[in-house]
């Protein structure tokens, strides 16, 4: 099964520190690379995604940067926030014509004040 | 907005025990996944479903079946729960049949098999 890599499994950063976190993919074919963000108590949320046709896209304070011949891609948080402490995933495309993610294993970040 | 429903935050059952989880969604999405989360492991895809009646298996079905009569509701099936069952589990639904939809997720349930 194709795999997506992520690192690093937690982080810790204070306010205005710029955290990010690194994806790994396999699949040259993958074409779609969302995050998504999950706080306590409930369910992941979209929070920006990516095409590899560009090598960067900001929404607000995220930015995703891809790389494809490295076949990586990576979310920076600017300013980072109390509140933007939550778990964040990764995800490419799991192939077929159903809209399936493969997902990464989660990076717990917590800003602290 | 989308809105997915999952029937419980919370349940306790017992080893043996056969455990349905429901989910339901307000969106008329053909597309509907069943995950389940557990700490360094992330999402793990389960089952999913993109028309009524139709399913196919994700990354880990052992142990699990799905029912999916209607669009809006997606059903997950513990068959004989095990206490290595014991998770959060997520439902989501994923757009039609265009590829590269977001996903919404619902708010999870957490299953404690004892």
């Amino acid at each position: 099964q194709q795999q997506v890599k992520q690192s690093p499994q937690s982080l810790i950063v204070q306010k205005g520190g710029i955290p990010i976190i690194n994806c790994a993919y396999e699949n040259t074919a993958f074409d779609y690379f969302p995050w998504y963000q999950q706080f306590p108590g409930k369910g992941p949320a979209l929070l920006i995604a990516i095409r590899p046709d560009v090598s960067e896209k900001k929404e607000g304070r995220f930015t995703i940067s891809f790389n494809k011949s490295a076949k990586q891609f990576s979310l920076h948080i600017m300013d980072s926030q109390p509140g933007d402490s939550a778990t964040y995933f990764c995800a490419a495309p799991g192939g077929g014509a159903t809209n399936k993610l493969i997902f990464g294993t989660g990076t717990l970040l917590a800003v602290q004040p | 907005d989308v809105k997915v429903t999952q029937s419980s935050r919370y349940l306790v059952k017992r080893t043996g025990e056969k455990v349905f989880l429901e989910c339901v969604q307000d969106m008329d999405h053909e597309n509907m996944f069943w995950y389940r989360q557990d700490p360094g492991l992330g999402l793990r895809l389960i089952y999913f479903s993109y028309d009524v009646k139709m399913k196919e298996k994700g990354d880990i079905p052992e142990g699990y079946s799905v029912s999916r009569e209607k669009k809006e509701r997606f059903s997950l099936i513990l068959e004989s729960a095990s206490t290595n069952q014991t998770s959060m589990y997520l439902c989501a639904t994923g757009g039609n049949r265009e590829v590269n939809q977001p996903q919404h997720f619902g708010d999870g349930t957490r299953l404690s098999i004892l």
